[in-house]
């Protein structure tokens, strides 16, 4: 299954900033998820990222909150814009493998807190 | 719509006690079913899954799971419970032509000597 790399594993910010966050993959994949998980809370689906078109947003998530971007193949970057105290969560990206769509793969997670 | 249940949010049992963890999903097709561990300040772990064929499904870590469509339900065990096992679990299904996950809203699993 794919390695994910995501970057920071952790941050505290300054309320109003925006932080992005990087998801880097050792293989190319055809989708990529942005997750957010919010204090003792399950995952919640951000938007779903495929390279060459917008992000796909879920209900209650906005492009001007948390603009995506998906260069390529293998990499994924989630901003949270103009952050507030109830953006602190865990974010997460995840693959689904190429050519497989089942068997998901989780990156470590960026642990976020707004002060 | 697609929708996971997992019925108890806490779970406690003694170390070297069964590990029942409960999951039923909502599906209008045949589901494709996930369960998977997080260990505190981590990410999460595929431990096993359902896709077709066999409905006994076994995992890592000694986890196993069974779908049962006729019960909607796709519940995990473990014989014998470990410390190491303690953490969040959750069940997660796809369904269809979707390729989100839908997640239950997880369980904590405690093990005490």
């Amino acid at each position: 299954s794919a390695v994910i790399s995501q970057k920071p594993s952790r941050d505290i910010c300054q309320r109003g900033t925006s932080l992005t966050i990087q998801c880097q993959v050792d293989s190319q994949v055809t989708m990529m998820f942005w997750y957010r998980q919010q204090p003792g809370q399950s995952l919640t689906l951000i938007a779903t990222a495929n390279q060459g078109s917008e992000a796909t947003y879920e209900s209650g998530f906005v492009i001007d909150k948390f603009p995506i971007s998906r260069p390529n193949l293998t990499f994924s970057t989630l901003t949270v814009s103009n952050m507030s105290p109830e953006d602190s969560s865990i974010y997460l990206c995840s693959v689904a493998g190429q050519g497989d769509s089942v068997g998901y793969t989780f990156g470590s997670g960026t642990r976020l807190t707004v002060v | 719509a697609q929708s996971v249940t997992q019925l108890g949010s806490h779970v406690s049992v003694s170390e070297g006690a069964l590990v029942l963890l409960r999951c039923n999903y909502s599906s209008s097709v045949p589901p494709y079913l996930f369960w998977y561990v997080q260990y505190p300040n981590q990410g999460l772990q595929l431990l096993l899954k359902y896709t077709t064929g066999a409905t006994l499904v076994k995992g890592i870590n000694g986890f196993e799971a069974e779908f049962k469509k006729s019960e909607t339900s796709f519940h995990l065990t473990k014989p014998s419970a470990h410390m190491s096992d303690a953490a969040e679990y959750f069940c997660a299904v796809k369904a269809g032509g979707y390729n989100k996950l839908i997640f239950g809203a997880g369980t904590r699993l405690a093990v005490h000597p």
